[in-house]
């Protein structure tokens, strides 16, 4: 079993429209949890990080962490073409390692 | 630098010849990542660094592969006799700390096989 698993989509919504991208791990020790967006051609950059459970919000972005069942997730708000891009979710083992799900491509269409 | 630095961001090279790929974190941060991300594929990861010890280096897949870093600072990622499967993109990403809760990638190596 891989310690995050994550739907590769891909997943296509009209613009506006609300966008859940979800993820699942194996580890219940495992406190922090993070949220890249990968366009094209480009390396990952980091869209918002939660620690333990709760959520924690960003502009059109909530990152929803629910530890009861191992399960973490993202909301985007009123999606926008320029959204579209690959978004991939990470843990952070006890050893300090970035541990990541495969990514959901996603696209935004106008 | 402003943020990670990865050279080169192309490489092409003959199945069986050797590559270096580089890769210069932000100033201080002392937790350093190699990843590798095939087309369509999510990051595989290869070693992490905490100052110049590597205390992670499960993801290597191979002994043609190593990596130092040096100084706290620039890495070295090194595959030896390259094969047509090592195609991929090679990505280094830095820290502040080993927390890595907010580490920053580097544009990437596209490394081609022939």
């Amino acid at each position: 079993q891989k310690e995050v698993e994550q739907d590769p989509g891909p997943l296509s919504v009209p613009e506006g429209a609300i966008v859940s991208l979800n993820c699942t791990y194996s580890n219940s020790a495992f406190q922090y949890f993070m949220w890249y967006r990968q366009y094209s051609r480009k390396g990952p950059e980091l869209l918002m990080y939660t620690y333990s459970s709760g959520n924690k919000e960003d502009g059109r972005f909530t990152a929803q962490v629910d530890k009861s069942s191992k399960y973490i997730s993202l909301f985007i708000r009123d999606s926008q073409p320029s959204d579209s891009a690959t978004y991939l979710c990470a843990t952070l083992n006890q050893g300090g390692k970035l541990i990541f799900g495969q990514g959901t491509e996603l696209s935004v269409k106008p | 630098g402003a943020g990670v630095s990865q050279s080169p961001s192309n490489k092409v090279t003959e199945k069986g010849k050797d590559v270096e790929l580089r890769c210069d974190p932000i100033s201080g941060h002392t937790a350093l990542y190699w990843y590798r991300q095939s087309l369509g594929q999510g990051l595989e990861f290869l070693i992490y660094f905490q100052g110049n010890s590597a205390p992670d280096k499960s993801g290597l897949p191979s002994d043609r592969f190593s990596a130092e870093r040096t100084g706290g600072s620039v890495s070295t990622l090194t595959i030896q006799r390259t094969q047509q499967e090592d195609s991929a993109v090679y990505l280094c990403a830095s820290s502040l700390d080993r927390g890595g809760t907010e580490a920053f990638f580097g544009q990437g190596t596209r490394l081609t096989v022939v």
